[in-house]
């Protein structure tokens, strides 16, 4: 099945600085990429829609300025926490949509998740 | 009302036990249904779709219910390494974003 890698698995980081997480879809071309957001013993909550060459979408109460986000390319989206502060401490998941895929539209292949945590 | 909504649990069963899983949604334009399990502190894993005349996969049977708008999941013969939380998914309906469940958690003991 299709993979998708994400880096860096766990960061810890002080207050005030910026992280970068990468996703890469490894063998296939992903023209859409999934944000999402995870704290203890919630459901993921979706922060953005990355699509390939264009600005992502954002969702409702998620700052554009402070989750950059950019899908340079088919193989590679980026998430950047701006400025991370300790409630910006969670689980951030990468998917990529496949459309067509063999179970249809909307089968998603995860990253395997960032562990963020803020001091 | 949410657009996805499911039983958090915990669903606390024995070794052998049958157990089933609802899911509601709300958009009843929705045309894709899955399941996915996600282990404590990893990322979700695709689990079945859910397709309209009800599949099964060994001990995983998925069912899709339109006029009441939920989709159910049965696990038969539980083992310990069902033990997890599962995630209902939902896409379609005018958006091609999928929508999580809170997940239900399923404990598994001896």
């Amino acid at each position: 099945g299709a993979v998708v890698s994400q880096h860096p698995s766990r960061v810890i980081c002080k207050s005030g600085t910026s992280v970068k997480i990468e996703c890469r879809s490894l063998d296939f071309q992903a023209t859409t990429m999934f944000w999402y957001r995870q704290f203890p013993k919630q459901s993921l909550m979706l922060m953005a829609t990355s699509n390939e060459g264009s600005k992502a979408t954002y969702e409702q109460g998620v700052e554009k300025d402070k989750f950059l986000i950019n899908h340079a390319s088919l193989t590679l989206s980026t998430l950047t926490v701006t400025s991370a502060h300790p409630e910006d401490s969670s689980f951030y998941i990468c998917s990529a949509s496949v459309a067509g895929g063999s179970h249809g539209t909307g089968e998603l292949f995860f990253g395997e998740g960032s562990r963020l945590t803020v001091l | 009302r949410k657009e996805v909504e499911q039983d958090p649990g915990p669903f606390n069963v024995p070794e052998g036990a049958t157990v089933a899983f609802n899911c509601t949604y709300s958009n009843s334009a929705s045309q894709s249904f899955f399941w996915y399990r996600q282990d404590c502190r990893k990322e979700p894993k695709l689990l079945m779709s859910v397709y309209s005349s009800g599949n099964e996969d060994g001990r995983f049977t998925a069912q899709l219910n339109r006029a009441s708008q939920y989709i159910s999941l049965l696990i038969r013969d539980s083992k310990l390494s069902d033990s997890a939380t599962y995630l209902c998914v939902v896409v379609g309906g005018g958006s091609y974003i999928p929508t999580f469940g809170r997940g239900t958690s399923l404990i598994v003991h001896p």
